[in-house]
């Protein structure tokens, strides 16, 4: 049972565009919601994080969106550049005893193109 | 300062063998959590420690196990390995168990183990 899906599985961004990754959660108990960042050959790094009690997250030129009712959220790149180019995971946790594990998406992997 | 620490980078090991995988977290940190990651997709939980106590454990047959030290660092042993347990397997440390404010996880570079 996936209870994180995210899309798209891949993304092809002009250098300068605008980056968006979906996700969505099944779980009405998770309550920590961030974005990981991979590099091929390293481990995620976090790379921002939201909880539910606001809509939008803003640092630097990352963004999340988060619609509780829909059981949505999203990353938003803005100004995308080559060094962007990984594999973006988003995940979940939160519900009382399972508050310890992250329930990650599959991955999108976004290649920023000059 | 230095980051989570795993080794080894690389293993190749044979069915039905077994494996053992260290984690060193973060000076400071008391919770250690073991992450599996098939290639192409997400990280899948498998276990966290804090302060030496198994806190939760994911969806893993008896084959895994794992342990922390007094000094917190960490062990995953695998036994009769099985072709489908070849992935990145990752270590992340954090303060305290939990996602409280503040309390980040940091995620190591993983192990790569291959099982031929």
């Amino acid at each position: 049972q996936q209870q994180v899906k995210q899309s798209p599985q891949s993304l092809i961004v002009q250098k300068g565009g605008i980056s968006i990754i979906n996700c969505a959660y099944e779980n009405t108990a998770f309550d920590y919601f961030p974005w990981y960042q991979q590099f091929p050959g390293k481990g995620p790094a976090l790379l921002i994080a939201i909880r539910p009690d606001v809509s939008e997250k803003k640092e630097g030129r990352f963004t999340i969106s988060f619609n509780k009712s829909a059981k949505q959220f999203s990353l938003h790149i803005m100004d995308s550049q080559p060094g962007d180019s990984a594999t973006y995971f988003c995940a979940a946790t939160g519900g009382g005893a399972g508050s310890y594990q992250l329930t990650f998406g599959k991955g999108t992997k976004l290649s920023v193109i000059p | 300062d230095a980051g989570v620490t795993q080794s080894p980078t690389h293993l190749i090991k044979t069915r039905g063998q077994h494996v053992t995988l260290r984690c060193s977290p973060i000076s400071g940190h008391k919770s250690v959590s073991w992450y599996q990651q098939v290639l192409g997709q997400g990280p899948q939980f498998i276990f966290q420690y804090y302060e030496k106590e198994e806190r939760g454990r994911g969806n893993f047959p008896d084959r895994f196990s794992a342990r922390q030290f007094p000094n917190y660092s960490s062990e995953l042993n695998v036994n009769a390995l099985l072709l489908g347990d070849s992935a990145l397997y990752l270590c992340a440390s954090s303060l305290v168990s939990g996602f409280a404010q503040g309390n980040g996880y940091t995620f190591g570079s993983g192990t790569r183990l291959t099982v031929v």
